[in-house]
């Protein structure tokens, strides 16, 4: 059983939309979430992370956690072309030592 | 001020050949990560080291190798390449623990083994 699940999508908005990108996790002692966004031939870069459950904001981001149903989702405002990439969420293991990585969900914003 | 780099870029190697790929940081970064990214599998770890002169391994060990040469370097090597290590291998940094700092990754190499 894969421990941080994602669907692959691809997930279509139009621009200017609000993208919403769901992720599960399986371990309950994990802590720390993070996701990274991923172009096409590109390295990871972090969007956001987040700890604690509710709501963290960061300008056009918002990520939530809700441990009790082990749930991080990320959404996307007035989401742009630019947008368009894979994007994962992961999870930590073991004390924070390491992270467990979805599959990740391809976003894709139409102009 | 590179960040983490990595090399080669490209590789193609025939089953049962040897190779290792490096990684160099100059971010002071204490941890260090290897992963293999497949299509359809996200970022899977290969070995990781939280600091100097430790190692540990991580989800999908089995085939490989490495070295934490110093701070600024962590090399992994493949001893006998098989047809199923075809990926891309990132490496990636921390300054702290995985859970709570930022890991940079590198632009990665992609290896094609035939």
């Amino acid at each position: 059983q894969k421990e941080v699940e994602q669907n692959s999508g691809p997930l279509s908005v139009p621009e200017g939309a609000i993208a919403s990108l769901n992720c599960t996790y399986s371990d309950r002692g994990s802590q720390s979430f993070f996701w990274y966004r991923q172009y096409s031939g590109k390295s990871p870069e972090l969007i956001m992370f987040i700890y604690s459950n509710g709501d963290k904001e960061d300008g056009r981001f918002t990520a939530q956690l809700n441990k009790a149903s082990q749930y991080v989702s990320l959404l996307i405002r007035d989401s742009q072309p630019s947008d368009s990439a894979t994007y994962l969420c992961a999870a930590t293991l073991e004390y924070g030592n390491k992270l467990v990585f979805g599959a990740g969900t391809i976003l894709r914003v139409k102009s | 001020n590179a960040g983490v780099t990595q090399t080669p870029k490209f590789q193609v190697l025939k089953t049962g050949q040897s190779m290792t790929l490096q990684c160099a940081q100059d971010m002071n970064h204490n941890s260090m990560y290897w992963y293999r990214q497949d299509p359809g599998m996200g970022l899977r770890l290969i070995y990781y080291s939280a600091s100097e002169g430790t190692t540990d391994k991580g989800e999908v060990p089995n085939g490989y190798n490495v070295s934490r040469l110093n701070k600024r370097e962590f090399s992994l090597r493949l001893e006998s390449a098989a047809p199923s290590q075809t990926s891309v291998y990132f490496c990636a940094t921390s300054h702290g623990v995985a859970g709570r700092d930022t890991q940079y990754f590198g632009p990665g190499t992609r290896l094609t083994v035939l």
